[in-house]
């Protein structure tokens, strides 16, 4: 079973910046936080991950929690090409058996 | 260009037959997965390889097979015994061991059962 807990879906305007929870709450010291997203009939694309510091590169940025039992992703001015499904997932460095939740669909609105 | 190669892109095989999908990469990436998707579900684990010769079952290996006699080659095979084998089915590499790197994946292959 996946170990995230994400919404099924969410909105957000177009130019404004997009925050995606997730819940991780039996999160290990060891364990990383992942992200990616799927577009439509694509395979997914990894966007960003971190361990406890706050991250951030071209596409978005991480936060995530003191306690680590929660992160959000924030896609910074989001656009239409931005909608997609995002995976939240939690990983140690040497664990091959990656396990994907459901994710969050994402709908940019015009 | 590096990346991950599945074909075919679209299947359709009748029902009974065994079908083989292709994975191959050029990234010298150590470990190799297989991913079943549903319509509007995640993604879900059928079986994943570490490294040359050795692999494991992820959630759903039933009904399926793999092998692993190359480094950039993880071939997937769904068998008769896989009871509903229509999906999208995606294929995706990472540097593995204790490395933290991504995870990249296929564009994919559809497999329709008639």
């Amino acid at each position: 079973d996946a170990k995230t807990t994400q919404p099924p879906s969410m909105d957000c305007a177009e130019g404004r910046a997009a925050n995606l929870p997730c819940n991780h709450s039996t999160i290990s010291g060891n364990e990383y936080v992942y992200w990616y997203r799927q577009i439509h009939s694509q395979g997914p694309q990894y966007i960003i991950h971190g361990l406890k510091n706050n991250e951030t590169n071209e596409m978005a940025s991480l936060i995530i929690t003191e306690d680590r039992k929660s992160s959000t992703l924030i896609l910074p001015h989001a656009t239409l090409r931005d909608t997609a499904v995002y995976y939240c997932i939690v990983r140690v460095a040497k664990d091959d058996k990656i396990i994907f939740g459901k994710g969050t669909r994402l709908h940019i609105l015009p | 260009d590096g990346g991950i190669t599945q074909s075919p892109k679209y299947l359709f095989r009748k029902e009974g037959q065994n079908v083989t999908l292709s994975c191959e990469q050029n990234l010298n990436h150590d470990a190799m997965y297989w991913y079943r998707q549903d319509p509007g579900q995640g993604l879900r684990l059928i079986y994943y390889s570490q490294i040359v010769n050795d692999f494991q079952k992820g959630d759903i290996a039933e009904g399926y097979s793999v092998s692993r006699e190359k480094k950039e080659s993880f071939p997937l095979t769904v068998t008769s015994a896989q009871k509903n084998p229509t999906a999208f089915y995606l294929c995706a590499s990472s540097v593995g061991g204790w490395d933290t790197g991504e995870l990249f994946f296929g564009e994919g292959s559809r497999l329709t059962v008639l």
